[in-house]
């Protein structure tokens, strides 16, 4: 089973460059997020989704943007890459309300210079 | 804004020994759920163990054990017989409309 999974695993990106994160589930899963974590800190999260087609912000959500066009899939934007933005990011599903376990995938490290 | 604290930012034990994480947690609802999510060096992410803010049952599994002391807001991890395999970052979390988590504990189970 592939349940969450994240594309690309690893970028080097220059300052002022963009580029999208992709995620993808396939557990027909309503609730998607996008979370970052810094060295030795807990996950942060900056935007989520409740369903196709919704998008909502999260604790840190600028400098990102996000698109849910189709259920099974989630993208990250970064439009202007900055150095504060070097983290690893992690993606994640769960079925539905609060209760419910949240699935995540193996992470996508960024490092901008 | 709701806040997860893990005010042990690092612990060790020795193997087969009994470790207990802390972590507290602000909220205003009654009903919600917690979080143990373990964090190995490979950073996958991997749910220990979870908890109903309504059940007043701690929740087990296995080796995995919590204490949760609703009024006080408080939720920790009890780890019995340690193993070398524990060794990993553990995160609180709280979920609400979304998921927030402490800044985690490092533990290290030593031979």
């Amino acid at each position: 089973n592939a349940g969450v999974t994240q594309t690309p695993k690893f970028r080097v990106l220059k300052t002022g460059q963009s580029m999208t994160l992709l995620c993808a589930q396939d557990m027909n899963h309503e609730y998607m997020y996008w979370y970052r974590q810094d060295p030795g800190m807990g996950l942060r999260l900056i935007h989520y989704s409740v369903g196709e087609g919704t998008t909502a912000k999260g604790e840190v959500p600028d400098g990102y943007n996000v698109s849910r066009l189709k259920k099974q899939n989630f993208l990250l934007g970064l439009e202007s890459a900055a150095p504060s933005q070097t983290s690893v990011y992690f993606c994640a599903s769960s079925p539905g309300h609060s209760g419910n376990t949240i699935y995540f995938g193996e992470g996508s490290w960024l490092t901008v210079v | 804004a709701q806040t997860v604290t893990q005010s042990q930012p690092e612990m060790s034990v020795q193997e087969a020994e009994t470790v207990t994480l802390s972590c507290t947690y602000d909220t205003s609802e009654n009903n919600y759920y917690l979080f143990w999510y373990k964090q190995p060096p490979s950073r996958q992410m991997i749910l220990v163990i979870r908890q109903e803010a309504y059940k007043q049952q701690n929740a087990t599994e296995n080796r995995f054990s919590v204490n949760f002391q609703k009024a006080a807001k408080s939720f920790s991890l009890k780890i019995s017989d340690s193993q070398l395999g524990d060794t990993a970052m553990y995160f609180c979390a709280k979920a609400g409309n979304m998921l927030t988590f402490g800044g985690g504990t490092r533990l290290m189970v030593k031979p």
